[in-house]
């Protein structure tokens, strides 16, 4: 089982605003990390550290972090917002890295 | 940045499949790199990674002892050996360049599947 959960699924209105979170206990010591995947692709690195934003990745995404939880906001949600989204961190040991459970975003 | 996986394929309970991921555009041999596998329709899972020197490896429980991640520098190349492979190993399998605590930059992955 994952040490970090995930909301299985999450709906938005098109152009409305969305959290998408992430709790675990390791979340107090790591930051978090979230990646954006759709069918037949790869994961792409959408947001990490305290707020940080791969080049690429448009504006609305931002992230935020508070106790064991950490999250992904996307602001005006756009249909191409439709994916699965991870949380990754180090698990509560350090040496491993851990995977959230994912959350499948539908944009209505 | 490009990573390139090969190597997948489709072998018996019990048998072996090394895979390979070939690295460009960056210098290698300062990063650490993972391998992050994917089962059909389920999520992503870290499966194990290696420190820039190959001094220092770390594996999931569920791979330890079966797996041997290696890399070759001066080849620009990352390794998973993947020994005594079980059903439960079927996945995509992706290598990532490692940044501590997140995932750079992945492949395009690896088919593998694991059936009599």
């Amino acid at each position: 089982s994952s040490e970090l959960t995930q909301d299985p699924t999450v709906s938005v209105a098109l152009g409305q605003t969305v959290r998408i979170t992430c709790q675990g206990d390791s979340l107090r010591s790591y930051y978090g990390s979230w990646y954006q995947q759709k069918p037949g692709q790869a994961p792409i690195l959408v947001m990490y550290g305290k707020n940080n934003r791969p080049s690429g990745i448009p504006d609305r995404f931002s992230g935020s972090t508070s106790g064991n939880t950490t999250s992904l906001t996307i602001t005006g949600a756009q249909a191409e917002d439709e994916a699965d989204y991870y949380c990754n961190s180090r698990d509560s040991s350090g040496n491993h890295l851990v995977f959230g459970g994912g959350t499948k975003l539908t944009v209505l | 940045v490009q990573l390139v996986e090969s190597g997948g394929g489709l072998v018996q309970p019990g048998g072996s499949l090394r895979l390979s991921c070939a690295a460009s555009g960056f210098t290698f041999s300062s990063y650490w790199m993972s391998w992050v596998r994917q089962a059909p329709g389920k999520g992503l899972e870290w499966v194990a990674n290696i420190k820039q020197d190959g001094s220092e490896k770390y594996y999931v429980d569920s791979v330890k002892g079966r797996f041997t991640i290696s890399r070759d520098n001066a080849k620009n190349s990352l390794y998973l050996q993947m020994n005594s492979l079980r059903a439960e190993d079927t996945a995509v399998y992706y290598c990532a360049r490692d940044a501590m605590y997140y995932f750079e930059y992945w492949g395009q992955g690896t088919l593998v599947t694991v059936s009599s």
